[in-house]
């Protein structure tokens, strides 16, 4: 089991561009969720899906963020366009729906710095 | 609304020293979940344990403990003969049962174990 990939790892961007953050769940999990952390804010949940549906956005900070899950094995979320104030480490995480048993699976996070 | 509070920001030990990380919860579900993550210096997030709201058990794993009281909204957290690797920052975390899916996060404790 390769556990939740996230990529990059790190991402030095200009204010301006627009950046994507990339998330592979592990396989069989059916929901995800896209979480952002802040020295301000702590950890905070942007969006989540269930069998890649969005099923709770309400975090997502603005219009410039935005999130898609195409398939199953696959989800992005993406700033367009980014601002200094979006720096943060951004974790993907995945878990079985309705598994009653385990916690979370995190990825390894992206840092973003936005210049 | 849900609130986790962790009102120790930080906490330094001796090594072989015992610790207990505090975790007081706010929630109005009959059922829910608790969690506590380990972030290393690393920053990957480690899932470290869950608790549903009717087991109020408590779980020894190891130098770790846990101490689940519904009667005090607690779930705190004991390191036993604390060791310099445990030096980290630990979250305590709630998910409604309603909703499964959202993570509450309180804002961390960071615990440094001196040698």
């Amino acid at each position: 089991d390769a556990g939740v990939i996230q990529s990059p790892r790190h991402e030095v961007t200009e204010m301006g561009q627009e950046v994507t953050l990339r998330c592979k769940p592990i396989s069989g999990h059916n929901s995800l969720f896209w979480y952002r952390q802040t020295m301000m804010r702590g950890l905070e949940l942007l969006i989540y899906f269930n069998n890649n549906v969005p099923i709770d956005d309400s975090g997502m900070p603005e219009d410039r963020f935005s999130a898609k899950m195409p398939n199953a094995s696959f989800s992005t979320l993406k700033i367009q366009p980014s601002e200094p104030r979006d720096s943060a480490v951004y974790f993907c995480a995945s878990i079985p729906l309705r598994d009653s048993l385990s916690g979370y699976t995190f990825g390894s996070g992206t840092r973003l710095t936005v210049v | 609304a849900q609130k986790v509070t962790q009102a120790q920001t930080e906490i330094s030990v001796v090594e072989k020293e015992d610790v207990t990380l505090d975790c007081v919860y706010e929630t109005r579900d009959t059922t829910y979940y608790l969690f506590w993550y380990k972030q290393p210096p690393s920053g990957e997030l480690v899932f470290l344990i869950r608790r549903n709201s009717f087991d109020e058990q408590n779980e020894i794993s190891g130098r770790y403990s846990w101490n689940f009281q519904k009667s005090t909204s607690s779930f705190n957290f004991t390191i036993t003969a604390s060791q310099v690797v445990d030096s980290a920052v630990y979250f305590c975390a709630l998910d409604r049962g309603s909703t499964l899916g959202r993570l509450y996060f309180g804002r961390g404790t960071q615990l440094t174990v001196w040698p």
